[in-house]
C-alpha cells in the first residue's frame, strides 16, 4: 500500500525556518517524481514545488522561489522541503504527493498533510 | 486569483447528475492533460480523474472527465450525500512552468 507521511510542521515566527519531511512507503521513491502542495486555512490548493526522481529537474512556485528548497534522499525514501524566511502567508497545511510520471502529470497519492503556522 | 477558473459552488439532488467546469488557456488546459481531485471535509485531496478522462483504480465510473479546447469538465452521476466535497481541477502551465489548480468547487448534495 502506498503511504506518504509528512512531518515537521509547527508554529514558527516570521523570518524563521522549518524543514518538512515526507516519508514514503509501499513503492520505490527513486522511481517517482514528487510534488509539495499547500492549502491555507479555508482556501484552495496551491502547488509549491516539484522534483524529478533523480533531482535533476526542480520547479518552484513564484511565491516561494528563493526561500524554499525541495530535496530528496531516495536511499532513505524521503522527500524534504526546507522553508526559510517564513511569512504569515506561508501558513498552510503542506501535502507531499507522488507524481504519476513527469512534471505535467497528475499527483496520484497524497499524504495527510502537516500544518505550518507562521505567527508572532 | 487562480489561473484555472471553476464555479465556486454547485448543487444537485441525490441521484441526479452534476457537472463542474474548469476553464483555462492554450498555455495550460489547451496543451496539457487535466486531472481532477476530490477533497472530502477534513481530509487530503484524492485523485479522481487523470489524463483528461481516465479514472484510477477504485474510482467509481459515476465520475467522468472530458476536455475540449481550453476547458475541461468533471461529471458526477447518481449523486450521493457522500459526494459532498470540494473538487479541484489541475494541469501544467507551459508558459509559467508551474502546476496550476482551479480555485475549487464546493459540491452540495441537497
Amino acid at each position: 500500500e502506498v503511504q506518504l507521511v509528512e512531518s515537521g510542521g509547527g508554529l514558527v515566527q516570521p523570518g524563521e525556518s522549518l524543514r518538512l519531511s515526507c516519508a514514503a512507503s509501499g513503492f520505490s521513491l527513486s522511481s517517482y517524481s514528487m510534488n509539495w502542495v499547500r492549502q491555507a486555512p479555508g482556501k484552495g490548493l496551491e502547488w509549491v514545488s516539484y522534483i524529478s526522481s533523480n533531482s535533476a529537474t526542480i520547479y518552484y512556485a513564484d511565491s516561494v522561489k528563493g526561500r524554499f528548497t525541495i530535496s530528496r534522499d531516495n536511499a532513505k525514501n524521503s522527500l524534504y522541503l526546507q522553508m526559510n524566511s517564513l511569512r504569515a502567508e506561508d501558513t498552510a497545511v503542506y501535502y507531499c504527493a507522488r507524481v504519476k510520471t513527469t512534471a505535467d502529470s497528475a499527483s496520484d497519492y497524497w499524504g495527510q498533510g502537516t500544518l505550518v503556522t507562521v505567527s508572532s | 486569483q487562480s489561473v484555472l477558473t471553476q464555479p465556486p459552488s454547485v448543487s444537485a439532488a441525490p441521484g441526479q447528475k452534476v457537472t463542474i467546469s474548469c476553464s483555462g488557456s492554450s498555455s495550460n488546459i489547451g496543451n496539457n492533460y487535466v486531472s481532477w481531485y476530490q477533497q472530502l471535509p477534513g481530509t487530503a485531496p484524492k485523485l479522481l480523474i487523470y489524463d483528461n478522462n481516465k479514472g484510477p483504480s477504485g474510482i467509481p465510473d459515476r465520475f467522468s472527465g472530458s476536455k475540449s479546447g481550453t476547458s475541461a469538465t468533471l461529471g458526477i452521476t447518481g449523486l450521493q450525500t457522500g459526494d459532498e466535497a470540494d473538487y479541484y481541477c489541475g494541469t501544467w502551465d507551459n508558459s509559467l512552468s508551474v502546476w496550476v489548480f482551479g480555485g475549487g468547487t464546493k459540491l452540495t448534495v441537497l
